[in-house]
């Protein structure tokens, strides 16, 4: 079975600052895609970044980009120029290609402090 | 983005009646949706996988006869909790998963918050 763990319940970073949110998974498969979601106060759930276990590139969308170590089956999540609304519960996930289920870790709480 | 839509988002009921919770895909077809319960300061716990056309699969622990999913389109899926008690008060949440050009996604409803006098 697959699982993913997030080890930093609770992080914060001051605003305009860098902060990284680490997750590591345990599979023994090799084809997946890796995700970061937020949930902020609002509990509505929005996907942040994605990534392909074939792409040796790290993904990166605006101030998001991850640091993906396929061997090491680590996925990190870099947040730059925090900004307050940046503010949330993190989740890193997990599926396999041909998986039915997302499998999601405990989550990470970050405050940008102002 | 895609959009996946809701209701309610906040429910109040008494014990022992039934609860309807509708999760629609605005703009894509969803061939698989997922019901998740999530208390505070939890992560999602999955309550079990509803695939159109088919009778959901439930995760250990989950009672189907208290939990009913049906997935009668590609478009909705109804989550309705029977005789609901105090204990089945919680923050459920759908999701629908898309698959395009080879692009794996999951994407949200906003939400329901039961609550079970």
């Amino acid at each position: 079975a697959q699982t993913v763990t997030q080890s930093q319940p609770e992080m914060s970073v001051q605003e305009a600052e860098t902060v990284t949110l680490s997750c590591t998974y345990d599979t023994s498969e090799s084809n997946y895609y890796l995700f970061w979601y937020k949930q902020p106060p609002s509990r509505q759930m929005i996907l942040v970044i994605r990534q392909e276990a074939y792409k040796q590139q790290n993904a990166t969308e605006n101030r998001f980009s991850v640091n993906f170590q396929k061997a090491a089956k680590s996925f990190s999540l870099k947040i730059s120029d925090s900004q307050l609304g940046d503010t949330a519960m993190y989740f890193c996930a997990f599926i396999l290609v041909d998986g039915q289920n997302f499998v999601f870790g405990p989550g990470t709480r970050l405050s940008v402090l102002p | 983005g895609a959009v996946v839509s809701q209701h309610p988002s906040r429910v109040i009921c008494k014990s022992g009646t039934s609860v309807k919770i509708e999760c629609r895909s605005l703009d894509f077809q969803a061939t698989t949706m997922f019901w998740y319960r999530q208390f505070p300061k939890q992560s999602l716990m999955l309550m079990a996988t509803s695939n159109e056309g088919s009778k959901a699969t439930y995760e250990q622990g989950v009672e189907k006869d208290k939990f009913l999913i049906n997935h009668a389109s590609l478009t909705l899926s109804t989550l309705t909790v029977t005789s609901a008690h105090p204990e089945d008060s919680s923050f459920y949440i759908c999701s629908a998963r898309m698959v395009s050009g080879g692009r794996e996604k999951l994407f949200f409803g906003s939400g329901t918050q039961l609550s079970v006098l």
